[in-house]
């Protein structure tokens, strides 16, 4: 099991450019969580999806920020035209509906928007 | 201007010494509880979880407590070592309609002094 797979590791771009977050959540499970991480506010979940629907987008900081899950096995997180605040460390995380509500993360993306 | 960020809680202790760590929740109707570690660079890992109808769960060397009463979680760690250098978050799932939904703390800091 090669756990949740975020890229790219860090991403450093231009103010005004777009920015794709991409991540892999594990096999079999069937929601996904976007989280973004600062010093100023911690964890925030942006948007979580259910069998590839989204089912809360009430953390999406505003229009420039869209997420997508096309398949099972796939989401990405689109931030256009990128920002200098929008500098953070950007977390997916998957988990099954099962016994419990635990989920798993992956290594986050690092972004600095200059 | 200055921008301030979170001031986390911060816990030193000496290896081989028993840690607690607390954590205050807001949501009297959150059924779910998980306590996470995050070590710099990485992902937060799940430690524990504890379900509303429980107020105690012991996992290897760690110990969760749940006061309902007064909306507070700990997490004890017994033998601290080096390696459980940290910040843990506590999260918490409100039910209902947010099924499946994390809302985590802002974390505490844990430095273990071998």
């Amino acid at each position: 099991d090669a756990g949740v797979i975020q890229s790219p590791r860090h991403e450093v771009t231009e103010m005004g450019q777009e920015v794709t977050l991409r991540c892999k959540p594990i096999s079999g499970h069937n929601s996904l969580f976007w989280y973004r991480q600062t010093m100023m506010r911690g964890l925030e979940l942006l948007i979580y999806f259910n069998n590839n629907v989204p089912i809360d987008d009430s953390g999406m900081p505003e229009d420039r920020f869209s997420a997508k899950m096309p398949n099972a096995s796939f989401s990405t997180l689109k931030i256009q035209p990128s920002e200098p605040r929008d500098s953070a460390v950007y977390f997916c995380a998957s988990r099954s509906t099962g016994t419990n509500y635990g989920y798993t993360f992956g290594s986050g993306t690092r972004l600095t928007v200059v | 201007g200055e921008s301030v960020g979170l001031h986390l809680p911060t816990l030193s202790v000496q290896e081989g010494d028993n840690s607690i760590i607390n954590c205050a929740y807001s949501n009297s109707a959150s059924d779910y509880f998980i306590w996470y570690k995050q070590e710099s660079g990485k992902g937060p890992q799940f430690i524990i979880d504890i379900r509303s109808n429980m107020d105690k769960r012991q996992g290897q060397r760690v110990t969760v407590l749940l006061n309902k009463t007064v909306k507070h979680l700990s997490l004890q760690i017994a033998a601290t070592q080096p390696g459980d250098s940290a910040v843990y978050f506590c999260a918490e799932n409100a039910g209902g309609t947010s099924y499946g939904k994390l809302t985590f703390g802002q974390g505490t800091i844990l430095t273990v002094h071998p």
